[in-house]
C-alpha cells in the first residue's frame, strides 16, 4: 500500500521567507510525527500529533516553527522568517496508535534556506 | 536523559557478517529499534525489539539486547552490496511523549 508522502521533496528558499512543507500519512495512521534530520546527524523530535491535536510539541525549537493537522490526516509543518540554521531534511512519520507501533517514515523534504 | 550513540563507520566484505553496535543510556527504555536510510531516502524500519527481550530474529537479521549494559546489536548475516546504507539505532520510553530518541547512525560500507 501507499507510504508516507511528503512534498515537496525538494525546496529552496530565500532567508526571512515563510515555508509550508506537507505531510500525507499511511491511511488509518492517527499518530504523526515530524523530525528534523542535520547533515551527518539522526532525526531529533520535532512534534507529535494523536488525531488532531498535538499532544507533544516539546521538540519544535523555536516560535517561527508551527505544525497543523486540522481534519487528523494531513499535516503541514511551517516555519516562518526562514534563517540559514533551519536548512536540514525534515521528515514525516506516522503509525498507528498503539504505543507498540513502528513508526514508519516518508523521504522528507530537504529544505535549503540561502 | 536520553541518549543514544553509535560508531560512525563500519566496513566488511561481501559476504561476511556485519555487527552494528548502540548503547542508550535510559534505563526505562521500552522498545529499541533499528532503522536504515539509504542516499536520498527516508528510513527504513529494520526490526525492533521490547526491552524484555534478549534477542530476536528475523531472516538475515538478529538483535541482541543487553539490558543490564545498555547494550544494543545489529548483526546482518551474509552481507550484501545493497546492504550498504546507515544504521540507526533508536530507542523509545514509556511515556505519552511516544517520540524515539537516534542514534548518529553507522555508515555500513559493503565492499565486493
Amino acid at each position: 500500500g501507499a507510504g508516507v508522502s511528503q512534498t515537496p521533496s525538494n525546496k529552496v528558499t530565500e532567508k526571512g521567507k515563510y515555508v509550508e512543507l506537507r505531510c500525507d500519512p499511511i491511511s488509518g495512521h492517527t499518530a504523526l510525527y515530524w523530525y528534523r534530520q542535520s547533515l551527518g546527524q539522526g532525526p531529533e523530535f520535532l512534534i507529535y500529533f494523536q488525531g488532531t491535536g498535538a499532544a507533544d510539541d516539546s521538540g519544535l525549537p523555536n516560535d517561527r516553527f508551527f505544525a497543523v493537522r486540522p481534519e487528523g490526516s494531513v499535516s503541514t509543518l511551517k516555519i516562518q522568517r526562514t534563517e540559514r540554521g533551519d536548512s536540514a531534511v525534515y521528515l514525516c512519520a506516522s503509525s498507528l496508535a498503539a504505543s507498540d507501533s513502528p513508526l514508519h517514515f516518508g523521504n522528507g523534504t530537504r529544505l535549503t534556506v540561502t | 536523559g536520553e541518549d543514544v550513540e553509535q560508531s560512525l563507520f563500519l566496513s566488511v566484505r561481501e559476504g561476511d557478517s556485519s555487527v552494528i553496535n548502540c548503547t542508550y543510556t535510559d534505563s526505562s527504555s521500552t522498545y529499541l529499534y533499528w532503522y536504515k536510510q539509504e542516499p536520498g531516502a527516508g528510513l527504513q524500519l529494520l526490526t525492533y525489539i521490547f526491552s524484555n527481550m534478549d534477542m530476536k530474529q528475523d531472516q538475515r537479521l538478529t538483535v541482541l539486547l543487553n539490558k543490564k549494559d545498555k547494550h544494543l546489536s545489529l548483526r546482518i548475516a551474509d552481507t550484501q552490496t545493497g546492504d550498504s546504507a546507515i544504521y540507526f539505532c533508536a530507542e523509545s520510553i514509556n511515556t505519552g511523549r511516544r517520540a524515539l530518541t537516534f542514534g548518529s547512525g553507522t555508515r555500513l560500507q559493503v565492499q565486493p
